[in-house]
């Protein structure tokens, strides 16, 4: 079975830049979920889908940060514009649906570097 | 607001020795609550999770967490260390619980460094 993909692995930008990251969950996954993870900080969410609506967005920035779900299978997540802050590696995840009981899987991250 | 504390940002230990890696939550109820490992340049992976029961749980790469509501802990506990085990764990817990929210808070992680 295929795991989460992401791509790219890596962007360096300058601030005031846009980027994008895209998700691929593993097929049949309902909820997909995007995490940001800091140097030193535990992943925090920033916005679940169910299909291709969302769930939970209520720590996502946005005023700088979108994202969306198209069909309910790929997910883009986009920064414009980014902020130094904003470096991060970004998580993509996937579950069968939202119970706790279905495993959440993770994706390698996109490690974003805002210079 | 749920929270979890790793306290330990970093610990080494020789291979073979036993490992236990401390996690304390803030919920008023029972919690769900999760271990996953981060080994560089890779995506998290769940090493074992909590709902009810059996206060002691298994999980996979010979690990094992005790949950103890007196404490408000999880701690997760490995008897001989292999040095593929370094890495970051991170432990999370399920916002809500039973309301399946799928929402998952994590610790800020600990960094385990393997001795040969």
């Amino acid at each position: 079975e295929a795991g989460v993909a992401q791509s790219p692995r890596y962007k360096i930008i300058e601030k005031r830049q846009s980027v994008a990251f895209w998700c691929n969950p593993i097929s049949g996954h309902a909820t997909l979920y995007w995490y940001q993870q800091i140097l030193g900080q535990g992943p925090k969410l920033l916005i679940q889908f169910q299909n291709n609506g969302v769930v939970d967005d209520s720590q996502l920035p946005k005023d700088r940060f979108s994202a969306e779900r198209l069909k309910g299978v790929d997910s883009t997540l986009k920064i414009q514009p980014a902020k130094l802050e904003d470096s991060a590696v970004y998580l993509c995840a996937s579950s069968l649906d939202r119970e706790f009981y279905n495993e959440q899987f993770f994706g390698p991250g996109t490690r974003l570097t805002v210079l | 607001a749920q929270s979890v504390t790793q306290p330990d940002i970093h610990i080494t230990v020789s291979e073979g020795a036993s490992l236990e890696l401390r996690c304390n939550y803030s919920y008023g109820a029972t919690p769900y609550l999760f271990w996953y490992v981060q080994s560089p340049g890779q995506g998290l992976q769940l090493l074992l999770k909590y709902f009810s029961g059996d206060t002691l749980v298994q999980g996979i790469k010979g690990f094992e967490a005790e949950f103890k509501r007196s404490q408000s802990s999880f701690n997760l506990r490995k008897p001989s260390v292999h040095w593929s085990d370094a890495a970051e764990y991170f432990c999370a817990v399920g916002e809500g619980a039973s309301s399946n929210t799928g929402k998952l808070i994590f610790g800020q992680g600990t960094t385990l460094q393997v001795k040969p």
